[in-house]
């Protein structure tokens, strides 16, 4: 099985920082990466797909970007709005399609 | 809109057995790939199973041979068959939708919390 490694677990930041959350995965995936956004007690939310293409209706301070089998998560600029738990996930052509461990990001 | 509601979950006794429904309205269950994903208390998300369009199915190890999924379509809706139910099983199941193949899971349900305890 694929084996997804998320980076860091956890993060504080100021309004207005930029945030990195990094992914990588044990063997090539190509694009087939996706990121959500869990608030709690929510169910996840789709961000970002094939690695850098922004869902409709998600800010423009997301961003995406892969670099072999390296995956990153950018933000931009730091709102409150975007306290939550993101996750990559791996969903190449065959199950099981595996998830990051989470990163929870919160405001300093 | 899509909208994908599960149901069914609920305290159940170790070695019990519990099924999971999840209604789909503006989606079709029958035509795009269905999965289940869980998330223990606290902890991250775990892909369970996967029925595809032509009837396909797949499970994550740890629930192959207890778990099965399976979908009624002119209901419109997905099941999860849980039998053998461990105290590990204890979770928030999630229904998720692909519309394709090569696509992310797009659509997600609210989630039902299922436990399993004496």
């Amino acid at each position: 099985d694929i084996q997804m490694t998320q980076s860091p677990s956890s993060l504080s930041a100021s309004v207005g920082d930029r945030v990195t959350i990094t992914c990588r995965a044990s063997q090539g995936i190509k694009n087939y990466l996706a990121w959500y956004q869990q608030k709690p007690g929510k169910a996840p939310k789709l961000l970002i797909y094939a690695a850098s293409t922004l869902q409709s209706g998600v800010p423009s301070r997301f961003s995406g970007s892969i670099s072999g089998t390296d995956f990153t998560l950018t933000i931009s600029s730091l709102q409150p709005e975007d306290v939550a738990t993101y996750y990559c996930q791996n969903y190449n052509s065959v199950p099981p399609w595996t998830f990051g461990q989470g990163t929870k990001v919160e405001i300093k | 809109e899509v909208q994908l509601v599960e149901s069914g979950g609920g305290l159940v006794q170790p070695g019990g057995s519990l099924r999971l429904s999840c209604a789909a309205s503006g989606f079709t269950v029958s035509t795009n790939h269905m999965n289940w994903v869980r998330q223990a208390p606290g902890k991250g998300l775990e892909w369970v199973s996967v029925i595809y369009s032509d009837d396909s199915t797949y499970y994550a190890t740890s629930v192959k041979g207890r778990f099965t999924i399976s979908r009624h379509n002119s209901k419109n809706t997905l099941y999860l068959q849980m039998n053998s139910l461990r105290a590990e099983d204890t979770a928030v199941y999630y229904c998720a939708g692909r519309l394709g193949p090569t696509t992310p899971f797009d659509f997600w349900g609210q989630g039902t919390l299922v436990t399993v305890s004496s």
